[in-house]
């Protein structure tokens, strides 16, 4: 079964505007973490932001924050006042503590072009 | 800090061929992570490596799939009789596994394969 679902199609965002990226997890476990990386067209991955299962408050790095609803399993990327550096392809991760070993499991990517 | 670096950056190969991938994590992290990048699979886990514990091989997709951490530090990847489903991008990742705060991952650049 897939952990992570990321199913928004390519964005085009404009410059300066905010943007959100869709994430639904699938965990049994009661304590996991969810990541937010971003992979520009270099190929590097880039570590953006962390959320806690047991964080009261969604997270925040900068212009990134985290839409935590963990009812919902869901834990949404917004990005605000977009950038042209900003375009990239974007995974959502998570890691389970059952499995004892950290590994990650990602969703497919959401690809991002911001346009000026 | 340096962070993690990957050799070679591309890789072309025949099928058939042995190759060897090397990760050097950020100083000082315990952990080190291998993962593949490709088109129709995404990112896959591969093999975690924790200080002087056994690894854990769960992810490796066969028995052609071989790694090793030398010193808790520098780690080889090495593929056997290469094929060309094994072409993808081979990400490698490290962390603190402090036991504590996000044990986020930090990715190398990712070694590009081709197996013509």
């Amino acid at each position: 079964a897939q952990k992570i679902t990321q199913t928004q199609p390519g964005m085009f965002v404009q410059e300066k505007e905010a943007v959100t990226l869709d994430c639904t997890y699938d965990t049994s476990d009661q304590s996991y973490g969810l990541f937010w990386y971003k992979q520009p067209s270099s190929g590097e991955m880039i570590f953006l932001i962390y959320q806690g299962s047991y964080d009261e408050q969604n997270a925040t790095e900068g212009r990134y924050s985290l839409n935590f609803q963990k009812a919902r399993k869901s834990a949404n990327l917004v990005i605000s006042a977009s950038q042209l550096g900003d375009s990239a392809m974007y995974f959502c991760a998570m890691r389970e503590a059952l499995y004892g070993n950290n590994r990650l499991a990602f969703g497919k990517g959401n690809q991002v072009v911001v346009i000026p | 800090g340096a962070g993690v670096s990957q050799s070679p950056s591309n890789k072309v190969t025949e099928k058939g061929k042995d190759v060897e991938l090397r990760c050097d994590p950020i100083s000082g992290h315990t952990a080190l992570y291998w993962y593949r990048q490709s088109l129709g699979q995404g990112l896959e886990f591969l093999i975690y490596f924790q200080g002087n514990s056994a690894p854990d091989k769960s992810g490796l997709p066969s028995d052609r799939f071989s790694a090793e951490r030398t010193g808790g530090s520098v780690s080889t990847l090495t593929i056997q009789r290469t094929q060309q489903e094994d072409s993808a991008v081979y990400l490698c990742a490290s962390s603190g596994n402090s036991g504590g705060g996000t044990d986020t991952q930090y990715f190398g650049p990712g070694t590009r394969l081709t197996v013509l």
